[in-house]
Formats: structure tokens, C-alpha cells, sequence
């Protein structure tokens, strides 16, 4: 059945390091990925998407590239800030047996910055 | 254009006890999910309907839990009796249908704990 695998954390980071969130998927057909973040007391929000292979998504300084060749969707960011301490998912969607979008998450990564 | 509504925000109930948990999907979405996030978990899909017909409830626990969409609009999740075990945040979430592979859009959630 279709999956995703990400990177456990937690990750700590000095602010303005470089940041990789590790993130691979199993699924049939072609799938679309995503990358939700849930900030502390708040619900998700979808942070980027990539619908098709070689794509990239990108948003607030974020961007991860959809591989299907290595079926990853690692979400990367070259200098992160304090407010970026959250905890991410990495998700995908593909098709049910009804043509309705199911979305499958990974188990998260909770990232922490240091001023 | 208004987000997904969830209430309660909280609830605290004692096990054996029964609970109902609502939700008011983005106007428009045919695609309405109810996902369970434990503590330090990725949220896991417990029932997925398109319109008002259930397309995916493979991982709700049937003789305890159960959820109606009428007229396609908003939603009830119900679990009655409650255990400890299902302390955690209830997510609602909506999206549109247009051909499959769509991101979903969430609400605040509702933190039950069952003690």
C-alpha cells in the first residue's frame, strides 16, 4: 500500500543553518506529495506541493524537488529562522479506488532553532 | 473565504462516556476527512467521504466510533464509550474534487482527552 517515510526527529538547529527534512514514499501511479507544518497550538497548514515528477514546490523560503526516480520529496531551506520551529509532515496523495483523493502522512518531524 | 470550523476546541470526558465532535467543511469541498493525531504522531485517516457518502472507513473502529456527513455539508464524529486510548486531536479536513490528487485544507482540531 502506499506510505511515507520521514526523518525522525527531533532536529535542533542554530538559526541560519541549512536545514534537510528527509522524506521517501511507496505508492502505485502518480502520486501528488506535499509538505504540511503544524506550529505549536495550531492546526496544519500546507507549507508546499509537487504534483509531478521533477517538479519543485516552494514557499516562505522552503522548497523540496518530487524524485520519482529515488521517490523522495525532502524538504530543504537554506538558512532557517526561530520561527520556523515547528513540527512537519511530509504526506502524499493518491487516488482511492473512487477517484477521491486519500492523504497519507508520515509520523513527523518536530524541528527546534536556536537564536 | 472561510477555513474549516471544528468545535469543541476541547473536550474532557471520563472513559465509558460518549463524545461528538462537529465540523463545517470549506463551502464548495466535496471531500470532507476526519483524521485522529496522537501525541507525537502523524494523523492517521479514520473516515473519508465524498459528498455524503462514505468513500474510506477501513480504519475506524467501527463499535465505538462512528461519523455522518448529511446533506453533504458538515460532519459529526461520535465515539461512544470512550477509552484512554483515544486521547488525542481529532482533525476534520476538506478538498475540493478536481480529478484527484488535491491538497486538503484543516481545521484547529478538537484535543479530547479521556481520563
Amino acid at each position: 500500500g502506499n506510505s511515507v517515510t520521514q526523518m525522525e526527529g527531533p532536529v535542533t538547529l542554530s538559526e541560519e543553518a541549512f536545514l534537510t527534512i528527509n522524506c521517501t514514499y511507496t505508492a502505485t501511479g502518480y502520486p501528488s506529495l506535499f509538505w504540511y507544518v503544524q506550529y505549536p497550538g495550531e492546526g496544519l497548514q500546507l507549507l508546499l506541493k509537487a504534483t509531478k515528477a521533477d517538479d519543485k514546490g516552494s514557499n516562505k523560503g522552503f522548497e523540496a524537488t518530487y524524485r520519482k526516480e529515488t521517490t523522495s520529496f525532502h524538504l530543504e531551506k537554506g538558512s532557517v529562522q526561530v520561527s520556523d520551529s515547528a513540527v512537519y509532515f511530509c504526506a502524499l496523495s493518491a487516488l482511492a479506488y473512487s477517484s477521491a483523493s486519500k492523504i497519507i502522512f508520515g509520523s513527523g518531524t518536530r524541528l527546534s532553532i536556536r537564536p | 473565504e472561510a477555513g474549516v470550523a471544528q468545535s469543541p476546541r476541547y473536550k474532557i470526558i471520563e472513559k465509558r462516556q460518549s463524545v461528538a465532535f462537529w465540523c463545517n467543511p470549506i463551502s464548495g469541498h466535496a471531500t470532507l476527512y476526519w483524521y485522529q493525531q496522537i501525541l507525537g504522531q502523524g494523523p492517521k485517516l479514520l473516515i473519508q467521504f465524498q459528498n455524503n457518502g462514505v468513500v474510506d472507513d477501513s480504519q475506524l473502529p467501527k463499535d465505538r466510533f462512528s461519523a455522518e456527513r448529511l446533506k453533504g455539508v458538515d460532519s459529526t464524529l461520535k465515539i461512544q464509550p470512550a477509552k484512554l486510548e483515544d486521547s488525542a486531536v481529532y482533525l476534520c479536513a476538506s478538498s475540493t474534487r478536481q480529478g484527484g490528487n488535491t491538497e486538503a485544507f484543516f481545521g484547529q482540531g478538537t484535543r479530547l482527552t479521556v481520563v
